[in-house]
């Protein structure tokens, strides 16, 4: 079966530091991944998105993702973080059937 | 274009009562989704239509719930009777072309039953 996981739940970085959000995926063709972000109170927010090619995905916000099949893995990356980063994060595989499957969000705190 | 409209932002409302959750997706996308958000099961996709035909509704907990898209420019999720347990950040979510495009949230309707 399908399955994403996010194994950090919470991080907390500095204003400034570089950031990286796992992502582990279990799924049986080539997926489509994402990355999306919400803020508090709001909806989610879609920040880049991977279907094939060029591995190092580029997204909004400064904001990039790599694919890694002998990983299974799509971490998102930021070289620089910023105090708006602040927010919740998710990861996520689309299967054939356009039906998501989200990891359980991993929360980003930045420090001043 | 104004993104994905839902209303009401929050509702706070009496176990046993009707509710009613609604939807306004973006002008030409052709797929529609309701999630919801829970601390304990994180986002749960209740049902997606397709050119306003429901194509899944395994997700829908119970016979309580129901969903309906009457025209491309609207949807409704309605619970009769609310339970407490139903408690939950609803969110609408249109996408053209189905998942693999990304999906445009809404701002969701943030339930509790009381």
């Amino acid at each position: 079966a399908q399955s994403v996981t996010q194994p950090d739940i919470h991080i907390t970085v500095s204003e400034g530091a570089s950031l990286e959000l796992r992502c582990n995926y279990s799924y049986g063709a080539t997926p489509y991944l994402f990355w999306y972000v919400q803020s508090p109170g709001q909806g989610l927010q879609l920040l880049l998105k991977y279907f094939s090619g060029d591995t190092l995905v580029q997204g909004i916000k400064g904001f990039e993702a790599e694919f890694k099949r002998s990983q299974s893995s799509f971490n998102l990356r930021k070289p620089s973080v910023h105090w708006s980063d602040a927010a919740e994060y998710f990861c996520a595989v689309a299967s054939g059937t356009y039906k998501y499957i989200f990891g359980t969000g991993t929360r980003l705190k930045v420090l001043a | 274009d104004a993104g994905v409209i839902q209303s009401p932002r929050h509702e706070v409302t009496e176990m046993g009562q009707e509710v009613t959750l609604r939807c306004k997706p973006i002008s030409g996308h052709d797929y529609l989704f309701w999630y919801r958000q829970t601390m304990m099961r994180g986002l749960e996709l209740l049902i997606y239509f397709n050119n306003n035909v429901p194509i899944d509704d395994s997700g829908m907990p119970e016979d309580r719930f129901s969903a309906k898209m009457p025209n491309a420019s609207f949807s409704t999720l309605k619970i009769q009777p609310s339970e407490p347990r139903d408690s939950a950040v609803y969110f609408c979510a249109s996408s053209l072309g189905g998942g693999e495009r990304g999906y445009t949230f809404g701002s969701g309707t943030r339930l509790t039953v009381v």
